[in-house]
């Protein structure tokens, strides 16, 4: 059973450039989560995926940031300009939604991003 | 408003010892899930545990059970015979639904776990 892959592990940037970030879901599930963690807190909801469907984005989500998931399948997560306060763990999770709407979150390893 | 508090930051626990992290909860919400998510250095959030609102029986698996004590909104983790691979960041959650069978997660702040051997 392959579980949720995020690419990369880390990512160090400078200020003002652009990074994507890439997450690869447990085949089968049908819902797509993105997360961000800073040091000492739980992780905050950023934006989720119904298949292709971009359903909810948090108001944490600016401008700067998009995410996609084209077919159904890997969804990208890009910041653009990024600053300082961007630095944090990235995480990915999925979980299969059907009969049992009480099936956990399933996360990956996360990218960590420093921004220098 | 819904909150978790995990109200010890750090635990030292001898090992093969049982280990109990707290977690009480605030919701208005007739129905509702509590989870518990293990994050080792590494990483990664691995999911360990989850109980329903309405489950009458508390939930374990393995070397893991939760309390659940809904009069009280404690759902503290229980972890038996703990072992140096359980040193790790826990973190509580609960379930909010919202619509569309999708849920968001309210996160306690965690508690770090060392075991000692």
């Amino acid at each position: 059973d392959t579980g949720v892959s995020q690419d990369p592990r880390h990512k160090i940037t400078k200020r003002g450039q652009n990074v994507t970030f890439r997450c690869d879901p447990i085949s089968e599930h049908n819902r797509l989560y993105w997360y961000r963690q800073t040091l000492g807190q739980g992780p905050e909801f950023l934006t989720y995926f119904q298949n292709e469907a971009q359903l909810e984005k948090s108001r944490l989500l600016s401008d700067r940031f998009s995410a996609e998931r084209p077919k159904g399948s890997f969804s990208t997560l890009e910041i653009q300009r990024t600053e300082q306060g961007d630095s944090a763990m990235y995480l990915c999770a999925s979980r299969r939604v059907g009969q049992n709407d009480n099936s956990p979150l399933h996360f990956g390893n996360g990218t960590r991003l420093t921004v220098t | 408003a819904q909150k978790i508090t995990q109200t010890q930051p750090g635990m030292f626990v001898q090992e093969k010892e049982a280990v109990t992290l707290d977690c009480t909860y605030d919701t208005s919400d007739p129905s509702y899930g509590l989870f518990w998510y293990k994050q080792p250095s590494s990483g990664e959030m691995i999911f360990l545990i989850y109980q329903g609102s309405y489950d009458q029986q508390n939930a374990t698996e393995g070397r893991y059970s939760l309390n659940f004590q809904k009069a009280r909104k404690s759902a503290n983790l229980v972890i038996s015979a703990s072992q140096l691979g359980d040193s790790a960041m826990y973190f509580c959650a609960m379930s909010r639904y919202v619509m569309d069978s999708n849920y968001q997660l309210i996160w306690g702040a965690g508690t770090k776990l060392i075991i000692k051997p």
